[in-house]
C-alpha cells in the first residue's frame, strides 16, 4: 500500500505570496492532519480534517487554512507569506479521527524570501 | 494541556551500545503515547505507539519503551544501536477526544560513533 505522499516536496515563494500544498493520504485513510517543524518551534500541529470536516485547530494564525476533498485528499494555504512561515510541512493520515496512529509523509520543504 | 518533554537534546553513542531516551508527559489520565524518528530530510517514522495494557511495548527496528505511570514516563530504550539509527527522536502524546491531534516533544538527536 502507498504511502502518504505530498507534493510538491520543496517549494520557495517571496513574503506577500500564497502557497498551497497538497497531500494524498494511504488509501482508506479519511483523517489528515498536518503540522509545522521548524529549528525555534518544533513540531506544532495545525489541524485535522475528516470527512472534508475540519476537526481540531491548533493555534495558528487564520492565514493558515486547509480544506479536505471527498476522496480524503488534503490541501492547506497559506496566505500573505511571511519569512517564520518558512518551515517543513507534515502531512498524517489516519484511518479515523479518534487517536489512531498518524502516519506521515515526506513533508514540504518551504522557504519564503 | 496534555506535554511532553524530552530531557536530552542530543545523545551521543558507541555503535553496540545500549540506548535509552527519555520522555516525560504531562497529562491526569493515561495518554496515548508514541515515539517516532525523522532522519535527515525525511518526514516521520512510527517506532512504537502505547495505549493500553502492557506497559513494556515492542516496536520496529529492535526499539522497546516502557510506560511508568508512577514516573510518568515513556522511555525508549534499545540494547544494542546501529550506527544507522543516528536519527532524531521525538515522543509525542495524544487522548481521545481531542481528535488526532499530537504534542510532540522538542526530540532528540541521536549520533552514533563507529
Amino acid at each position: 500500500k502507498a504511502g502518504v505522499t505530498q507534493t510538491p516536496r520543496y517549494l520557495i515563494k517571496t513574503r506577500g505570496q500564497q502557497v498551497t500544498l497538497s497531500c494524498s493520504p494511504i488509501s482508506g485513510h479519511r483523517s489528515v492532519s498536518w503540522y509545522q517543524q521548524t529549528p525555534g518551534q518544533g513540531l506544532q500541529f495545525l489541524f485535522e480534517y475528516f470527512s472534508e470536516t475540519q476537526r481540531n485547530k491548533g493555534n495558528f494564525p487564520g492565514r493558515f487554512s486547509g480544506r479536505q476533498f471527498s476522496n480524503s485528499r488534503s490541501e492547506m494555504n497559506v496566505s500573505t507569506l511571511e519569512l517564520g512561515d518558512s518551515a517543513l510541512y507534515l502531512c498524517a493520515s489516519s484511518l479515523q479521527t479518534e487517536q489512531e496512529t498518524q502516519y506521515f509523509g515526506p513533508g514540504t520543504r518551504l522557504l519564503v524570501l | 494541556a496534555q506535554s511532553v518533554t524530552q530531557p536530552d537534546i542530543h545523545i551521543t553513542v558507541s555503535e553496540g551500545a545500549s540506548l535509552e531516551l527519555r520522555c516525560n508527559y504531562s497529562y491526569g489520565a493515561t495518554p496515548y503515547l508514541f515515539w517516532y524518528v525523522q532522519s535527515p530530510g525525511q518526514g516521520l517514522q512510527l517506532l512504537l505507539k502505547y495505549f493500553s495494557g502492557d506497559t513494556l511495548v515492542q516496536g520496529i527496528k529492535g526499539f522497546e519503551a516502557e510506560f511508568k505511570r508512577s514516573q510518568s514516563s515513556f522511555n525508549l530504550r534499545k540494547p544494542s544501536v546501529h550506527w544507522s539509527d543516528a536519527a532524531e527522536y521525538f515522543c509525542a502524546t495524544g487522548r481521545g477526544g481531542g481528535g488526532n491531534k499530537l504534542t510532540f516533544g522538542t526530540g532528540t538527536q541521536l549520533k552514533v560513533e563507529l
